[in-house]
């Protein structure tokens, strides 16, 4: 058990680049979670997948962002045309019953 | 108003002190409760998990959920420094649905 592990641990664009972040869950869970923190908040849900499913989606989660899962096991979460809006930690959680193991994160700054 | 509400804090306790964190919200689905704790710059650690009403203990800490109060709490006895970080309590419905809704975390310090 490694752990949840997500790449990069920082990242800073441009406002109108894309972006993409990877999260790799712990081997053997089939969940796995996308949450969104800003600072001084909770991290807010964005999306659930179970296995390669996608089966809850915030209305956090604009047309900007898409969230994949292709073969049930890493994640890509990527934002297209960044905004300053969108500079947070995103977070990367995955389970196999109810304790979610959370990642370190993925600290975005638009500039 | 947000479903879950937190006191931000911070809160200042010496060591050796009980800690009382709490919470409330407003959605009576919610019948799963859960507190994390988060260092800086780090994610979530989840450390109590509990379902519909009751206590619950491990260790120096201790979950208790009043659901007919909407009020949940998470007790810390012999606070110690290394339990400075921010508690967050989190919540979610039941019926399958995946979605965990976070209370805005209470950051706490321990003083040696």
């Amino acid at each position: 058990d490694t752990g949840v592990s997500q790449d990069p641990r920082h990242k800073i664009t441009k406002r109108g680049q894309n972006v993409t972040f990877r999260c790799d869950p712990i081997s053997e869970h089939n969940r796995l979670y996308w949450y969104r923190q800003t600072l001084g908040q909770g991290p807010e849900f964005l999306t659930y997948f179970q296995n390669e499913a996608q089966l809850e989606k915030s209305r956090l989660l604009s047309d900007r962002f898409s969230a994949e899962r292709p073969k049930g096991s890493f994640s890509t979460l990527e934002i297209q045309r960044t905004e300053q809006g969108d500079s947070a930690m995103y977070l990367c959680a995955s389970s196999r019953g109810y304790e979610q193991y959370f990642g370190p994160g993925t600290r975005l700054t638009v500039t | 108003q947000k479903e879950v509400e937190q006191d931000p804090g911070p809160l200042s306790v010496p060591e050796g002190a009980i800690v009382s964190l709490n919470c409330t919200y407003s959605n009576s689905a919610f019948q799963y409760f859960m507190w994390y704790r988060q260092y800086s710059r780090k994610g979530p650690e989840l450390l109590m998990y509990t379902y519909s009403s009751g206590n619950k203990e491990d260790g120096r800490f201790t979950a208790q959920v009043d659901k007919s109060s909407k009020y949940i709490s998470l007790f810390i006895r012999d606070s110690q420094p290394s339990d400075s970080a921010t508690y967050l309590c989190a919540m979610r419905r039941s019926g399958g649905y995946q979605k965990v809704t976070f209370g805005i975390g209470t950051k706490l310090q321990v003083i040696p």
